[in-house]
């Protein structure tokens, strides 16, 4: 059982360019979510979905696009990326339902210079 | 989701009880407290969740007071691997959208 898989674990990328951050989930859960982390800080979402086809926005949304075709997989698309998304990034999943757990990601770390 | 409030940091004796405390007194009655934890820079780890009982894992305890203004988070026997972030989360639903706030940062000194 992976649990919750994300890749890259690093990148490095340079302003303008665009790149998908891939995330799995093996736990069938309904409910998914994106995050960031920037230094000194709490988690913030960006993204979340609560089933395959259904998305909506969280707290910073803004130069991030998210898709949800399959219950299993949640990308996030950086279509031009700026120095101001330089951060880890946390995808979680959890059953949505009252009283449950998330289970995030090992995170991926990303520069943008 | 209710609004919390930790102590900034925290420093604890290798062995001792660790208790980290979380204010939430706007907690409404459908409400769930959740505990997750922050080692170093890896992803958030669920520690434990509670209603209005008071509620032990193999990890932790928790003690919500009987308004629910309030809950303690008590680590029995700390270890230096317990050094972390710890983060009190209220919410109605589950592990989704969690709102997480600067948390307590929980030093384990040998």
């Amino acid at each position: 059982n992976a649990g919750v898989t994300q890749t890259p674990k690093f990148q490095v990328l340079k302003t303008g360019q665009s790149m998908t951050l891939q995330c799995a989930q093996d736990m069938n859960h309904e409910y998914m979510s994106w995050y960031r982390q920037d230094p000194g800080m709490g988690l913030r979402l960006i993204h979340y979905s609560v089933g395959a086809g259904i998305t909506d926005q969280g707290e910073v949304p803004n130069g991030y696009n998210v898709s949800r075709s399959t219950t299993e997989d949640f990308p996030l698309r950086l279509l031009s990326a700026a120095p101001s998304q330089t951060s880890v990034y946390f995808c979680a999943s959890s059953s949505g339902t009252g009283g449950t757990e998330a289970f995030f990601g090992q995170g991926t770390r990303l520069t943008v210079v | 989701d209710a609004k919390t409030t930790q102590p900034p940091s925290m420093d604890c004796a290798e062995g001792r009880a660790a208790n980290l405390p979380c204010n939430h007194s706007t907690i409404s009655g459908n409400e769930y407290v959740y505990w997750y934890r922050q080692i170093h820079s890896q992803g958030p780890q669920y520690i434990i969740h509670g209603l209005k009982n008071n509620e032990t894992n193999e990890m932790a305890s928790l003690i919500i007071t009987e308004d629910r203004k309030s809950s303690t988070l008590i680590l029995p026997h700390a270890t230096l691997r317990d050094t972390a972030v710890y983060y009190c989360i209220v919410r109605v639903g589950g592990g989704n959208k969690l709102v997480f706030g600067a948390g307590t940062i929980l030093r384990v000194k040998s």
